[in-house]
């Protein structure tokens, strides 16, 4: 059965320190991965991974993924009470369709401390 | 600017009440998909379509039917609303290259009593 599972499920930190979150997945055909922010409304796109080794990198916001282990991190540096959210790691595996279905993690959920 | 709408955005039903959900998007997109969000579950697929007059079965889509009459909507209809459906629907659409992310809707919560 394919699946995504993230960790840890949730995390508090202090402005400034540097978070790691994780995400592992099973899925058939692997095509890609997406990391999402989701704060009160509709989940904004990050980042899509499709190669291992190679980060990806947004300001403080970094995601590399490892296709051997079937892992994905993403990285916040100097973090801000703005990051405050639930991320969501998801994974698109390749079904034959133009395009394969999402499967999501249960997300992560950040709080950041003044 | 393009962009994916949801309506209404809050619906308050009762148990054993048809209903239905809006999805319109003006991205011209091919692909539109149908999730809801509950705690401890993350975001599941309920029904994806690939263009006008196709529709697929996703995770959890028992209890729920769409329809793909034309390219920029997807409504999702509820036969007979449940408790167990109580919920925020997303809906999302993308195009048909390889590596096009989904944009998603501003989210629908439906409370069934």
């Amino acid at each position: 059965e394919d699946k995504v599972v993230q960790s840890p499920l949730s995390l508090v930190v202090h402005e400034g320190d540097t978070v790691t979150l994780n995400c592992s997945y099973e899925v058939t055909n692997f095509r890609s991965l997406l990391w999402y922010k989701q704060e009160k409304k509709a989940p904004t796109f990050l980042f899509m991974l499709t190669s291992s080794g190679i980060e990806k990198k947004s300001g403080r916001l970094s995601s590399i993924l490892d296709k051997k282990e079937l892992f994905s991190i993403l990285n916040i540096t100097a973090t801000q009470t703005g990051d405050s959210a639930i991320y969501l790691c998801a994974v698109e595996g390749d079904y034959g369709g133009s395009q394969g279905n999402l499967i999501f993690g249960k997300g992560t959920k950040l709080s950041v401390k003044p | 600017d393009a962009e994916i709408t949801q309506s209404p955005r809050h619906k308050i039903t009762e148990t054993g009440r048809q209903v239905t959900l809006a999805c319109h998007q003006t991205w011209n997109h091919n692909n539109m998909f149908w999730y809801r969000q509950d705690l401890g579950h993350g975001l599941r697929l309920i029904h994806y379509s690939y263009g006008v007059q196709d529709t697929n079965k996703g995770e959890v889509s028992d209890g729920y039917s769409v329809s793909r009459s034309n390219t920029e909507d997807l409504p999702l209809t509820l036969e007979s609303a449940a408790s167990s459906q109580t919920s925020v629907y997303f809906c999302a659409s993308s195009g048909d290259g390889w590596g096009d992310t989904q944009y998603f809707g501003p989210g629908t919560r439906l409370t069934v009593l």
